[in-house]
């Protein structure tokens, strides 16, 4: 298994392109989530699916949209990227809502 | 909502000594309580959870965390830290079906 998957690992963008953060997972796990990591802030939880075609809002969901079409794939889109958006992102999977959360290898965005 | 606190961003501790994370959480009802370690450039990963039973729980590594309900703490312990612990510490909330993470508690160990 190669668990749960980020692609890609490093990214730049400029203010105001928009880009896909791609997330999928080969454990058939229900649910799956996305946060973002910035220094001292520990992770911020911007949007979760708990199953194929349902999606919810987390903590931070403003400039973010996801969509779930498939139990593999949760892809994460910037409409509009701000510099505010640059971060380290985290694709998260776990069986169910009390079940360990497997963590991907992350996602290092720069926004100029 | 729920929410933690780490109240120690960073903590350094010699190598063979004993090591001790707070974690302090807020929430209305038992929640889901897990500790995960982040190395440098590394994503998350799971040392231990609590869901319910025993209030004392093993995880990997050594390290083991108690809850302790009437404080609203989950704190996290190794009897003797060895150089590879050097990581940062996050404690996290589940409540319904979302996860709450703390702040973080960096631990550096010195020789």
């Amino acid at each position: 298994n190669a668990g749960v998957t980020q692609t890609p690992k490093f990214q730049v963008l400029k203010t105001g392109q928009s880009m896909t953060l791609q997330c999928a997972q080969d454990m058939n796990h229900e649910y799956m989530s996305w946060y973002r990591q910035d220094p001292g802030m520990g992770l911020r939880l911007i949007h979760y699916s708990v199953g194929a075609g349902i999606t919810d809002q987390g903590e931070v969901p403003n400039g973010y949209n996801v969509s779930r079409s498939t139990t593999e794939d949760f892809p994460l889109r910037l409409l509009s990227a701000a510099p505010s958006q640059t971060s380290v992102y985290f694709c998260a999977s776990s069986y169910s809502r009390s079940h360990e959360q497997f963590f991907g290898p992350g996602t290092r965005l720069t926004v100029l | 909502a729920q929410s933690v606190t780490q109240p120690d961003i960073h903590i350094t501790v010699s190598e063979g000594a004993s090591l001790e994370l707070r974690c302090n959480y807020s929430y209305g009802a038992t929640p889901y309580l897990f500790w995960y370690v982040q190395s440098p450039g590394q994503g998350l990963q799971l040392l231990l959870k609590y869901f319910s039973g025993d209030t004392l729980v093993q995880g990997i590594k050594g390290f083991e965390a108690e809850f302790k309900r009437s404080q609203s703490s989950f704190n996290l312990r190794k009897p003797s830290v060895h150089w590879s612990d050097a990581a940062e510490y996050f404690c996290a909330v589940g409540a319904g079906n979302k996860l709450s993470f703390g702040a973080g508690t960096t631990v550096t160990v010195r020789a």
